[in-house]
């Protein structure tokens, strides 16, 4: 299996910007998704392949790979942005691997 | 609008069958691939499998020998059967879309809560 490593947690102030982490060895090779799940709800995804949007996630979302680490960068973070993020690669187009998940806090 | 909505008991005895079904409406189940993830209660996601439209399945290696899922396009159902289970196979279970075998898993359903205990 491949591991992906995320922060347990991050802060960020209201308006700031957030930079959530995904690690995992020369995961720059691999497509990264990001899925937003707030609490008692359902994954969302808000980033694919890397860097790119679904439709209805607004543009203060966006992601990058590069090396060993993926991030996702939430601009102008609002109240409504605090949830558990996760990173998602697949391993061989057979296994789908998972980040620990990082619990985003806006201040 | 794809939805998609997991059923099937919310208690299961330990060393039981566990049995989930996933009804896809708003759409085909043709072209698609159809997963299985789970998190147990404050925990983080694991992906439990998923079988093709055609029938071709691929498991988790952790779960493997206990796990089988399969297809009803006829029904535009997908099923989830886990065997021998214990506390540890208590979470919340949701079904997933997606576009082929390594795509973004794009449409999750709500999620079933299943708790093993007897």
């Amino acid at each position: 299996s491949y591991d992906l490593t995320q922060p347990l947690s991050v802060s960020v102030a209201l308006g700031q910007t957030a930079r959530l982490t995904c690690g995992g060895n020369n995961i720059v090779h691999k497509n990264v998704q990001w899925y937003q799940q707030k609490p008692g709800q359902a994954p969302v995804m808000v980033i694919y392949t890397d860097k790119n949007r679904p439709s209805g996630i607004p543009e203060r979302f966006s992601g990058s790979n590069s090396g060993n680490t993926a991030t996702l960068t939430i601009t102008r973070a609002q109240a409504g942005d605090e949830a558990d993020y996760y990173c998602q690669v697949w391993d061989s187009s057979t296994y789908v691997g998972f980040g620990g998940g990082t619990r985003l806090t806006v201040l | 609008q794809v939805q998609l909505q997991e059923s099937g008991p919310g208690l299961v005895k330990p060393s039981e069958t566990l049995s989930l079904t996933c009804t896809v409406s708003g759409g085909s189940m043709s072209s698609f691939y159809w997963s299985w993830v789970r998190q147990p209660p404050g925990k983080g996601l694991e992906w439990i499998g998923y079988i093709s439209y055609s029938g071709s399945a691929n498991y988790n290696a952790s779960l493997r020998s206990r796990v089988t899922i399969s297809v009803d396009t006829s029904k535009n159902q997908f099923s989830l059967n886990l065997r021998s289970v214990t506390a540890a196979d208590t979470a919340v279970y949701y079904c997933v879309r997606h576009g082929w075998s390594s795509a973004p898993l794009d449409y999750w359903g709500q999620g079933t809560l299943v708790t093993v205990s007897s």
